[in-house]
Formats: structure tokens, sequence, C-alpha cells
């Protein structure tokens, strides 16, 4: 499989409930990074974590690194409707190139 | 707050064609990327550039793609002879450094379908 796979796909919650994704990656990595898309529109960065970093939180965001297991997981807490789009990791393993994995398609319905 | 700006915002061409793609980075930054997104699929790299010239390219940017910064600001991509696969929203971004800890920005991206 790739580098960089989220899961679920697809996640559909109530406004104000908790949302978590999560990414998984195959070989080490210097940091990991979450964007958002909204639908047909650019991607927005949200949060990078560093390889030697466990957890970071950015406002409603909160995002942990585990690099024994190669995963991370994005929560948004108390979501909001304007939180429905696409959110992808992204992995920066050396150089310069990000390699983003499928994404995971979150709808908050008010 | 400083973005990365892109245009045209959708670009139509004819198989065969010639397109470039423009963007502007943000006006401190060093380190200038393209990236593509097929409709339905995974964001991937195409192209870094620092300095002038090419600092790093995938698989994907052969010898049909090239890029330029043709002025202080400006950053463009070229498509030679387009086909049909090279359907897909292009993505630049930029960065202050290129560190291994530095963020991507991205602008909002060109939609070319070619036809």
């Amino acid at each position: 499989s790739q580098q960089g796979e989220e899961d679920p796909q697809a996640l559909s919650i109530q406004e104000g409930e908790n949302a978590t994704m999560n990414c998984s990656y195959k070989t080490s990595i210097n940091n990991l990074q979450w964007y958002r898309q909204n639908s047909g529109r650019g991607l927005v960065h949200l949060i990078l974590i560093r390889s030697n970093e466990r957890e970071k939180h950015s406002g409603r965001l909160r995002v942990t690194l585990d690099t024994s297991k190669k995963s991370s997981s994005l929560l948004i807490t108390a979501s909001r409707a304007a939180d429905t789009a696409s959110y992808f990791c992204a992995t920066k393993v050396s150089g310069s190139r990000l390699t983003f994995g499928e994404g995971t398609q979150l709808t908050v319905n008010p | 707050e400083p973005e990365v700006t892109q245009t045209p915002s959708h670009q139509v061409t004819q198989m065969g064609q010639e397109v470039i793609l423009r963007c502007v980075p943000i006006s401190n930054h060093l380190y200038f990327y393209w990236y593509r997104q097929i409709l339905g699929q995974k964001v991937e790299f195409l192209v870094s550039f620092y300095n002038n010239e090419i600092s790093e390219k995938s698989e994907i940017f052969d010898d049909q793609f090239s890029v330029e910064r043709p002025d202080g600001s400006n950053f463009t991509l070229k498509i030679r002879s387009t086909k049909l696969e090279d359907s897909a929203m292009y993505f630049c971004a930029s960065s202050e450094d290129g560190t291994s800890q530095e963020t991507q920005y991205f602008g909002p991206g060109t939609r070319l379908l070619v036809l």
C-alpha cells in the first residue's frame, strides 16, 4: 500500500460532535502535515507535527503522532457545518516533496 | 495574510496544445512547487524549484513539462502538447525555505480540462 492512507474514507457527524480521522504511513518521516480542502478548492494548511513530537494542538484541532505505529490522528472538537471538507495527511520523508493520502471526506450536518 | 495566487482559475484547451499555468508565490518565499490532483485521486507532487533551478522532480514530470521563474514574482508551469490525461487541478505552493520542517502554502489551483 501507499504512503499516507487515511481512514475513514468518509465520515458524517452532527454539529457539535467530535470528528476523528486517522492516517497511516509506511516509511520514516521528518514531519506529517494535515490539510483541508473544500470541494474543488485549494489546500489549506492546518497543522504540522514533527517526528519527535507526539501531540499538538491548534484551536479546535488536536493532532497526535505515533511513530512506532506509523500513524497520526486528527481530532476536530465541537465540529461545525463549516468544517465540512476533505482532510488530507501529507508526509515529508526527505527532500522537498509532500506525499498526500487519499483523504477523508467529512460532512458535518447542522 | 499573504497568499499564493494562481491564474487562470480554469483553463480549457484542445489536445496537443500548449498551456502555461501561472502562480505568484508568497513574496518572501524561496521554494516553489507544483502539484496536481486528478479528479477523485490523490494530490501528487510534480516538481520543486529553488534558486532558478529544479531541485526535485517526480516521475510524472517528464519532458512535456517545464517550469520557469520569468521575473521576480511569477512562477510558471508549461505543459507542451497536452494530453487528455493531463486534465487535473494544478496547485502551486511555496515555502519560506526548503528545510525538512517547513510548511508549504498552497494556492487555490487551476483546473485544466483537455478536450
